[in-house]
């Protein structure tokens, strides 16, 4: 039950993208596609921003948005804005009928 | 407005036992699997357990099989964690949580705060 790899730290200023990957392997992300990504500020909970690898929730902006291949997943955020400062996580169903996390990402809008 | 509404944490010394509840509301409760996910001191997520809304399709992470159980109760629209045996590093926020039965974890309450030390 090892947690999914993401980057520790991400950071780039106002208007720019960025991209979070999220590496598994063939027992998570490897296998099925219900990988989902949520956005955390500090102290609070966190907040689903994409399901199902590329699906959006309603009321979560375009700027969102995901994809997967093969054992690695992606957050791609366009048009860095200041509120998008947070703490990322990637998540993944598994073999064994249980749900891994990955480390998250502390984005830094500069 | 959906809701969900953690109680139950507090400190404990290691080796004993807190009861974890969880009240639901602005959804039908009875339709939907529900988990607890947990997040110690300045770390990262990590899902704890899930049920489906009939009771069945239980899973634990590896960590607490054995100490942890999972249970709900439909007819009060509320899911309990019953932690035994508690270990310092079960030390954590713990959420309750919408989902864990496909899909994803699409809503999360504000959590209850859950301290082992001696």
């Amino acid at each position: 039950q090892s947690a999914l790899t993401q980057p520790a730290s991400v950071s780039a200023s106002p208007g720019q993208s960025i991209a979070i990957s999220c590496i598994g392997t063939s027992s998570d992300l490897g296998s099925y596609d219900l990988v989902s990504w949520y956005q955390q500020y500090p102290g609070k909970a966190p907040k689903l921003m994409i399901y199902e690898a590329s699906k959006r929730p309603s009321g979560v902006s375009a700027r969102f948005s995901g994809s997967k291949s093969g054992n690695t997943a992606s957050l791609t955020i366009t048009g860095l804005q200041a509120e998008d400062e947070a703490d990322y996580y990637c998540c993944s169903y598994s073999h064994g009928n249980i749900w891994v996390f990955g480390g998250g990402t502390k984005l830094t809008v500069l | 407005e959906m809701q969900l509404v953690e109680s139950g944490g507090g400190s404990v010394q290691p080796g004993g036992s807190l009861r974890l509840a969880c009240v639901a509301s602005g959804f039908s409760f009875n339709w939907q699997t529900m988990s607890w996910v947990r997040q110690a001191p300045g770390g990262g997520l990590e899902w704890v357990a899930k049920m489906k809304e009939d009771g069945s399709d239980v899973s634990y992470v590896d960590s607490v099989k054995g100490r942890f159980t999972i249970s709900r109760d439909n007819a009060r629209n509320s899911l309990f964690l019953q932690m035994n045996n508690l270990k310092v590093e079960d030390t954590a926020m713990y959420y309750c949580v919408k989902g864990g039965g496909g899909c994803c974890f699409d809503y999360w309450g504000r959590g209850t705060l859950v301290t082992v030390s001696s």
